[in-house]
């Protein structure tokens, strides 16, 4: 079975100030990896993926993520939040021998104030 | 990407009626998925919708409850059926595109029960 866990339902930063959103996974094989966000009223926007390749995988928005395989997480960050970037966000893992399902966590928060 | 309409974007609806969502896709896929998020928390797949064949539902989730209907490429229906207070949860769609491994995702369908 695979999972994903966001440990914080809401994360706080000023802008300007560097962001990070937290996330760790469980798969039985090798994992894909993906963050989106939410804005209210709409649907999930896809930001990045990791498949395989560098650790650092870059995205829209100037958001980024590093893939850390021993400690099985996949942090979600960004040099400088905006005020625009406050937004509900998702994490999700796919094993890759476990077909097309998509596991999401259950959101992280985020809240960037001036 | 690909662009994915959803109708109708809500609905307020009584209890023991049914409701077809229509998610509607601007170019041809395989795999389509239905998922559910309730309020306040993150998603969940109902089931997946392969054009041609009878889709597949998760643990949870039987057809008899949520109809679906995958009779081209380019659309589907996810029917819920017999509601109650519930079912009140935004539903969405997603596909597939191509080879990258991504879900793109519909604004969503916000439906409440009475």
């Amino acid at each position: 079975a695979q999972s994903v866990a966001q440990p914080e339902d809401q994360v706080n930063v000023a802008e300007g100030n560097p962001l990070t959103v937290k996330c760790t996974y469980s798969v039985s094989g090798n994992p894909y990896l993906f963050w989106y966000v939410q804005y209210p009223n709409r649907g999930l926007q896809f930001l990045l993926k990791y498949i395989t390749g560098d650790n650092l995988v870059k995205g829209s928005y100037g958001f980024e993520a590093e893939f850390n395989k021993s400690q099985t997480s996949f942090h979600l960050k960004k040099p400088s939040a905006l005020v625009s970037d406050s937004a509900l966000y998702f994490c999700a893992v796919r094993d890759t021998g476990g077909g097309n399902k998509l596991t999401f966590g259950t959101g992280t928060q985020l809240k960037v104030e001036l | 990407s690909a662009v994915i309409s959803q109708k109708p974007s809500r609905d307020i609806c009584q209890r023991g009626t049914s409701l077809t969502i229509q998610c509607q896709v601007d170019s041809q896929v395989t795999m389509m998925f239905w998922y559910r998020q309730q309020p306040g928390q993150s998603l969940t797949l109902i089931a997946t919708a392969n054009q041609g064949s009878e889709a597949t539902y998760e643990s949870g989730f039987v057809i008899d409850k949520f109809p679906i209907s995958r009779p081209n490429l380019t659309f589907s229906t996810l029917t819920v059926s017999n509601m109650s207070p519930e079912d009140s949860s935004i539903y969405l769609c997603s596909v597939e595109v191509g080879s990258k491994n991504i879900q793109y995702f519909g604004a969503g369908t916000r439906l409440s029960v009475l």
